[in-house]
């Protein structure tokens, strides 16, 4: 029969636009959070990073904001270009947890010309 | 910097058979991490390493799973008998110290038929 996987969200924005990619996250003891960028055929990229002391965190044409009250994080990218175009993926870390990162399902972003 | 290598790239066999991916991890790196990333079930975590012990391996999945890791530059993930649903993509991930990010390898593209 036809299986069934994950039904990835998707973004779709113009070159040049900004995008804002979406996370929620469950477990209120996560203290680290990540997002990774993955290209078809590769693994997954580090991007940027952010502890739970903080609430926004800037990079190169990145920036990440996190919100605990309502466990949310958020990945902005500035002046998205074609190279922009794969999967993103945030993961956080619970402290108490031996398993280290949860990843998200991921955010297939398209980048239309 | 070669970042984290791993081989084969890609891996056909038939069910039964016994398949063996290897990894490098990032020199200097003292932890390593073995993901199975499927579209069912997406970035899974199966097995960590630290200082060439391992830590949890409470995602691997069955007894026919098996990872080593002889010394602080190589490291084995051995599927058997392997079979049809281990077909997945599996990555090898290091990191330097706990609170800095995952770097993964391109991963290795199993197919069992």
């Amino acid at each position: 029969g036809e299986s069934v996987g994950l039904h990835l969200p998707t973004l779709s924005v113009q070159e040049g636009d900004n995008s804002i990619i979406n996370c929620a996250y469950s477990n209120s003891a996560s203290d680290y959070f990540i997002w990774y960028k993955q290209e078809s055929g590769k693994g997954p990229q580090f991007i940027i990073d952010i502890r739970s002391n903080m609430d926004k965190r800037q990079g190169q044409r990145v920036t990440v904001l996190l919100n605990k009250t309502v466990k949310h994080l958020s990945l902005q990218i500035a002046a998205t270009q074609p190279g922009d175009s794969a999967v993103y993926f945030c993961a956080d870390r619970n402290s108490g947890s031996a398993r280290q990162l949860t990843f998200g399902s991921g955010t297939q972003l398209t980048v239309l010309p | 910097d070669a970042g984290v290598i791993q081989s084969p790239r890609h891996e056909v066999t038939e069910m039964g058979q016994e398949v063996t991916l290897r990894c490098k991890p990032i020199s200097g790196h003292n932890s390593l991490f073995w993901y199975r990333q499927t579209m069912m079930r997406g970035l899974e975590l199966l097995i960590y390493f630290n200082n060439n012990v391992p830590i949890d391996d409470s995602g691997m999945p069955e007894d026919r799973f098996s990872a080593k890791m002889p010394n602080a530059s190589f490291s084995t993930l051995k599927i058997q008998p392997s079979e049809p649903r281990d077909s997945a993509v599996y990555f090898c991930a290091s990191r330097d110290r706990r609170d800095s990010p995952l770097h993964f390898g391109n991963g290795t593209r199993l197919t069992v038929t």
